[in-house]
């Protein structure tokens, strides 16, 4: 089960935390992955960590503003984003990435979902 | 890595079969494996998405045999036979072969 906290309102320019927590499996043999979908739009990947929180990858959309970590003694991933404009308007999903050798993030598609937070920039 | 989904969106009787399109702009096939690097998804209305296909044909754990994935290269498709009021959602397929990019998604209705 993945759970997504920390959604909202901010304005543009402004900043905002996600986090999400797993449990159910054994969160650090996994990549996670961020994926996000704008209303009424389809899927968009945003940014993944590898199981040990060493390499991280990010969309072009994203990259320089975004930052993704993990603490697996808690079974959360983050999502930090900055300079949020209106494009960033999207609900977000926290994504499970398949099982590789050390949660290595070479292939990556998602087996498992949570709900989603929603994120509104708007003045 | 661009994918071009059609149709954006269609309308199947009850029992009938489906069949999705998923283009790529290149090709996501490894020399390495030899493998297609394609997914694809199922959103019910008001859900997240939820894991499919993999592998462009290999179906993922509990997934009905109704759904199959084929193609290979830079051309896929999904087919749903026996169509069921379940089924009804946003189809999107997913290259996994460089950073992952996702189709436009395909509406499927009863």
């Amino acid at each position: 089960q993945l759970l997504e906290t920390g959604g909202g309102f901010v304005q543009p320019g402004g900043s905002l935390r996600l986090s999400c927590v797993a449990s159910g499996f054994s969160f650090s043999r996994h990549g996670m992955a961020w994926v996000r979908q704008a209303p009424g739009k389809g899927l968009e990947w945003v940014a993944s960590i590898d199981g040990p929180g060493t390499g991280t990858k990010f969309a072009d959309s994203v990259g320089g503003r975004f930052a993704v970590s993990r603490d697996n003694s808690k079974n959360t991933v983050f999502l930090e984003m900055n300079d949020l404009g209106v494009e960033d308007t999207a609900k977000y999903y926290c994504a499970r990435n398949v099982l590789t050798v050390d949660g290595a993030i070479g292939i990556q598609f998602f087996d498992s979902w949570g709900q989603g937070a929603l994120v509104t920039v708007s003045s | 890595i661009v994918l071009t989904q059609s149709p954006d969106s269609l309308a199947v009787p009850l029992g009938e079969r489906a069949s999705i399109n998923c283009r790529s702009g290149r090709t996501v096939q490894s020399i390495a494996n030899n493998k297609n690097h394609l997914a694809w998804y199922r959103q019910k209305p008001g859900q997240p998405p939820s894991l499919l296909i993999y592998w462009a044909s290999t179906r993922a754990s509990g997934v009905p045999d109704r759904f199959s994935g084929s193609g290979s290269g830079t051309d896929f498709n999904l087919t749903i036979t026996s169509l069921q009021a379940e089924d009804v959602g946003l189809y999107s397929c997913q290259q996994y072969y460089s950073s992952p990019t996702f189709g436009q998604g395909t509406r499927l209705e009863i």
